[in-house]
């Protein structure tokens, strides 16, 4: 079973770039997760889904993120524009139903 | 963003140690998970407790979820060094936003061969 796919791994963007990180999930999971994850800290939830529906976005900064996961499988999180503060490593995490959280490699964003 | 408490921050333990760590929080959690994390990927999870005094074992692993349901520890026995790494405590609670998964700031483990 192919788990969590991230892409890109890396990517670095001068400020006030657009950037889009894209996951696909593992096939069956309904509900995935965007985290944001600084340099020694553990990951913060930033936006949930539930099939296409986002069900909790209370942490997403809206002025500036956003997120869609089009017929419920794979998702993409952009960033527009991005800022330096925006550094850090983006995981996307897929389960069933709540359980058996599975996260993918990350997206290391550095914005210069 | 909430963050669980946990400690100690990092730990220089010699290969065939064993290794103690553990995470509080101020709130009560349904499930408390444990996951390892190497550079440059994703957690991994390690155990998954889900019921207050449970123990449970992954090999070299021991987990307890609190009795007070607002801790956990982990444990790692005869340390060896494919355990470095960074670990990190999540709690969980039961449905809606409460399902969102709650992390420490994370042990960082280094083993000396």
């Amino acid at each position: 079973e192919a788990g969590v796919v991230q892409s890109p791994r890396y990517k670095i963007i001068e400020k006030k770039q657009p950037v889009a990180f894209w996951c696909n999930p593992i096939s069956g999971h309904n509900t995935l997760y965007w985290y944001l994850q600084n340099l020694g800290q553990g990951p913060e939830l930033l936006i949930r889904y539930e099939n296409e529906e986002a069900v909790d976005d209370s942490q997403l900064p809206k002025d500036r993120f956003s997120a869609e996961r089009l017929k419920g499988v794979d998702s993409t999180l952009k960033i527009q524009p991005a800022e330096l503060g925006d550094s850090a490593v983006y995981l996307c995490a897929s389960s069933s139903s709540g359980y058996g959280y599975t996260f993918g490699s990350g997206t290391r964003l550095t914005v210069v | 963003g909430q963050q669980l408490n946990q400690s100690p921050q990092s730990m220089f333990i010699q290969e065939g140690e064993d290794v103690s760590m553990n995470c509080t929080s101020s709130s009560i959690f349904n499930t408390w998970l444990w996951y390892k994390q190497d550079p440059g990927e994703g957690p991994v999870l390690l155990i998954a407790l889900y019921k207050a005094g449970e123990l449970t074992s992954n090999g070299r692993l021991t987990a307890q979820f609190g009795i007070t349901r607002k801790d956990s520890f982990l444990n790692i026995s005869a340390s060896i060094p494919s355990d470095v790494g960074i670990y990190f405590c999540a709690g969980q609670g039961r449905g809606g936003s409460q399902g969102n998964l709650i992390f420490g700031k994370g042990t960082k483990l280094s083993v000396k061969p």
